[in-house]
């Protein structure tokens, strides 16, 4: 079966510090991978998606980047952090395809936030 | 994206169906009505979508209307696990969209 990984599960850092989070996959290959932004009182955002390895669509401008190094793995990233910044982030895989009926599924989540 | 429109908050009794609406009027022939819910702090948790047809699974039951305007959800005997917000979302293109969901409290 597929599990996805999320770390950390949570995580305080200063304003203007940079971030690394890190979403892994087991038990499939070639997954699309997502990276949302759930912030507190609001609904989700989604901020990236990738079909593939280096293959890395942004939905939002923003500070964040981020990288698929691997087929299993999706980094999210910020060289300096913002107070904005603060939420929930969540990573979620879909089978390989855009059809609507490929449903995502959510890691667990890392909870940040930026002082 | 076709909006949905959820009550804000329901009890329900341990043991019994818990029964979830959701209207959608403005959806479209291909999109889908996908259902999540999340437990505070967790990561959104999958529970089920359909098309047209009512679907079950271990989890839950969609009941979707033949003009497609509404769903409902059914959870068939709800524990107090199930307490939780849930959220109906019509299913446009690659990305998921969630409002305010409905607040679901499992009562003992």
């Amino acid at each position: 079966s597929q599990t996805i990984h999320q770390w950390p599960a949570t995580l305080v850092q200063p304003v203007g510090s940079p971030l690394s989070l890190e979403c892994t996959v087991e038990g499939t290959s070639n997954p699309n991978l997502y990276w949302y932004r759930q912030a507190a009182g609001r609904g989700l955002q989604l901020l990236f998606y990738s079909v593939g390895i280096g293959q890395i669509s942004s939905e939002v401008p923003q500070n964040l980047s981020a990288s698929r190094p691997q087929d299993w793995q999706f980094i999210l990233s910020s060289k300096k952090l913002l107070l904005s910044d603060s939420g929930f982030y969540l990573c979620a895989w879909s089978g390989a395809g855009t059809g609507l009926e490929e449903t995502q599924y959510f890691g667990p989540g890392t909870r940040l936030l930026v002082l | 994206d076709a909006k949905t429109t959820q009550p804000t908050s329901m009890d329900c009794a341990e043991g019994r169906a818990a029964n979830l609406p959701c209207n959608h009027s403005t959806i479209s022939g291909n999109e889908y009505v996908y259902w999540y819910r999340q437990i505070h702090s967790q990561g959104p948790q999958y529970i089920i979508h359909g098309l047209k047809n009512n679907e079950t699974n271990e989890m839950a039951s969609l009941i979707i209307t033949e003009d497609r305007k509404s769903s409902t959800l059914i959870l068939p005997h709800a524990t107090l696990r199930d307490t939780a917000v849930y959220y109906c979302i019509v299913r446009v293109n690659y990305k998921l969209s969630f409002g305010a969901g409905t607040t679901v409290t499992v009562r003992a």
